[in-house]
């Protein structure tokens, strides 16, 4: 057990809707990254919240947004959803700073979000 | 821009030696990853290695790491079915501080 928890672990829903993903970080941990993992992309780094703040940027669309509640939870909204969407989410959580040991992520089990 | 690659596959024998193998481009991580998936299951931390090391060991695992060619190896001992699994490689983005990996390599055990 990483110690990161994600919620739900499946979801399946129309194109068109919105859903969204929930993490908890590991007890004492202030980043919170999501990634996105599909067959044809592998596993792709979206957002990073550190402390409530936005990070650091990666291959997210507009679509999809996120936030860090003052909990240090955080949240992914994916909207306006389209069939290739569909991939397993994950969260991860790290002690915090760039570059170091603090970079040491430990994952959730990740949400499968089917678009159907 | 930042790229970390990987052969796709591995099959080995039970009680063989796996080596998986990875290349980096960027030469400013300080740390290098190696997680591990099993089928159905989140990204586990295995071990990492520090970039001013060149060889790191924990039970059955070696790392060894070429900073020069900017090559990342994986060594299972003694490899059991239980270690069938889908390894990846990932360096930390200095600038960022998220982690960029490898498309994963699958490895099979043969009984």
């Amino acid at each position: 057990d990483s110690g990161v928890t994600q919620t739900p672990k499946h979801l399946i829903t129309a194109t068109g809707q919105r859903v969204t993903l929930r993490c908890s970080p590991r007890s004492g941990d202030l980043s919170v990254y999501w990634y996105q993992q599909s067959l044809d992309q592998g596993l792709q780094f979206l957002i990073q919240y550190y402390n409530g703040e936005e990070r650091a940027k990666g291959n997210i669309l507009e679509r999809f947004s996120a936030q860090q509640f003052p909990d240090l939870h955080s949240e992914l909204n994916l909207s306006s959803l389209e069939l290739g969407d569909s991939a397993l989410y994950f969260c991860a959580s790290s002690a915090g700073g760039t570059g170091g040991r603090d970079t040491e992520a430990f994952f959730g089990q990740g949400t499968r979000l089917t678009v159907v | 821009g930042e790229d970390v690659e990987q052969s796709l596959f591995l099959s080995v024998r039970e009680g063989d030696s796996s080596v998986i193998n990875c290349t980096y481009t960027d030469s400013s991580s300080t740390y290098l990853y190696w997680y591990k998936q099993e089928p159905g299951a989140g990204l586990q931390l295995l071990t990492y290695i520090f970039s001013n090391m060149d060889m790191k060991q924990d039970q059955r695992l070696t790392v060894l790491l070429n900073k020069k060619d900017k090559h990342l190896s994986l060594r299972i001992a003694d490899t059991q079915t239980g270690d069938s699994a889908i390894y990846f490689c990932a360096e930390t983005d200095p600038g960022q501080g998220n982690l960029i990996f490898g498309k994963g390599t699958k490895l099979s055990v043969k009984p």
